[in-house]
């Protein structure tokens, strides 16, 4: 079966320090992933989404990247904080056919 | 483009009581749909997805939606409510060619013992 991996699952950051967050899935091969943010109180909202190796599509311009090393590691990052990137931050995985996503348990990131 | 509404922010009923939580989605094609639940500070869990065929779909935990293209409505339905499902429930339909998902903003569901 497959499983998505999330860690940190809480992180208190400064503002202007840097952020990785790292998600891994298990049992798959070549699947699509996401980051999505959730605000307190609002939807999602989806920040990259990767099909493959290296090849990263942004949603939304902001100060953070996403990257994809391995085919099943998903990295977010930013060079510097900001008070605005508190979230809770959800990877998913889907195969490559299918719009079905599933969700890891989240980061809860605090920028202070 | 690709929209998903669920009108109620906020809903509240009693323990044994039915549910109904309503989704509107603007969409050009045959949508793929989903209703995923979210306890507090975890992650979603997909209740259940419509692709085709039957326009009544069963999920876990008792819920089912139905399907109603006419209305472009995908209402989730439980019969009698359980205080654990107490959390909040999200409506989402599959963007067209790109395997990305457009997410309602969420309704939070409340149960009165």
């Amino acid at each position: 079966s497959q499983t998505i991996h999330q860690w940190p699952a809480t992180l208190v950051q400064p503002v202007g320090s840097p952020l990785s967050l790292e998600c891994t899935v298990e049992g798959t091969s070549n699947p699509n992933l996401y980051w999505y943010r959730q605000a307190a109180g609002r939807g999602l909202q989806l920040l990259f989404y990767s099909v493959g190796i290296g090849q990263i599509s942004s949603e939304v311009p902001q100060n953070l990247s996403a990257s994809r090393p391995q085919d099943r590691q998903f990295i977010l990052s930013s060079k510097k904080l900001l008070l605005s990137d508190s979230g809770f931050y959800l990877c998913a995985w889907s195969w490559d056919i299918s719009y079905e996503q599933y969700f890891g348990p989240g980061t809860r990131l605090t920028v202070t | 483009a690709q929209s998903v509404t669920q009108p109620d922010i906020h809903i509240t009923v009693s323990e044994g009581a039915s549910l109904e939580l309503r989704c509107n989605y603007s969409y050009g094609a045959t949508p793929y749909l989903f209703w995923y639940v979210q306890s507090p500070g975890q992650g979603l869990q997909l209740l259940l997805k419509y692709f085709s065929g039957d326009t009544l779909v069963q999920g876990i935990k008792g819920f089912e939606a139905e399907f109603k293209r006419s209305q472009s409505s995908f209402n989730l339905r439980k019969p009698s409510v359980h205080w654990s499902d107490a959390a909040e429930y999200f409506c989402a339909v599959g963007a067209s060619n790109t395997g990305k998902l457009i997410f309602g903003q969420g309704t939070t569901l409340q149960v009165k013992p």
